[in-house]
């Protein structure tokens, strides 16, 4: 019963194939988000997904595409994929908030992504 | 243009004694900072915050300190145990903002506790 579970784990792939990542959460959150750790060990966001709307679009690639069927699942598509797009991708979710305090960020286990 | 920094990769501790992880941002607008716990081939784990309204915040055995003024926070663990070695991560956000959810992270601190 993982919270926020992400697949694969580890992805292992051709420069210019296209692949997905997916994940979803089971704890009721109205927002998803994937995170990216570089070579440098930076987290960085990518995108963020409020109950199904893009609300956070970073200067990513437009290789990059996210998708959002349901509050509940935040998928990851990547075409063309190039040797920098090797990293760890972190999926998260948290619940939106009104008070004075940030919402905190539940993160999935991550996918390692390397790309030959 | 890093605007939370982690300037030290590393960290190591003897069982027992108090570890002290700093950092250091340079955005003034950031008002919620955050402290993460990432154990290797997991995700991070939330594990203490604090608001730009306090300098202290206590939980257990972690106690993060803010100097809005330095623009510095750091991470208190006392006391230190082997369970604690993990890589820590400082982020900060705007609350305030349209920026919901966007946290900012240094490179982490990877702590080593030794018995």
């Amino acid at each position: 019963d993982t919270a926020v579970s992400q697949t694969p784990k580890y992805l292992v792939t051709q420069m210019g194939n296209d692949k997905s990542i997916k994940c979803e959460q089971n704890l009721g959150h109205d927002t998803m988000y994937w995170y990216k750790q570089d070579s440098k060990k930076f987290l960085k966001i990518m995108f963020s997904y409020n109950n199904k709307e893009l609300i956070i679009n970073e200067t990513v690639p437009n290789r990059f595409s996210p998708k959002s069927p349901d509050k509940a699942h935040l998928n990851l598509h990547i075409n063309s994929l190039e040797l920098g797009d090797s990293a760890v991708y972190f999926c998260a979710s948290s619940q939106t908030r009104t008070s004075a305090t940030n919402e905190k960020l539940f993160f999935g286990s991550g996918t390692q992504l390397s790309v030959l | 243009d890093q605007q939370v920094k982690q300037n030290s990769p590393s960290l190591s501790v003897q069982e027992g004694r108090i570890s002290i992880l700093n950092c250091d941002y340079t955005n003034s607008m950031f008002d919620y900072f955050l402290w993460y716990k990432k154990y290797p081939a997991e995700g991070p784990t939330f594990l203490i915050s604090i608001s730009s309204i306090k300098d202290k915040n206590e939980d257990g055995r972690f106690t993060v300190f803010l100097n809005k003024s330095a623009k510095h926070l750091s991470l208190h663990i006392v006391p230190s145990q082997p369970g604690d070695s993990a890589v820590y991560f400082c982020a900060a956000s705007e609350v305030r903002g349209s920026t919901l959810g966007r946290l900012y992270f240094g490179r982490g601190t990877q702590l080593t506790v030794w018995p």
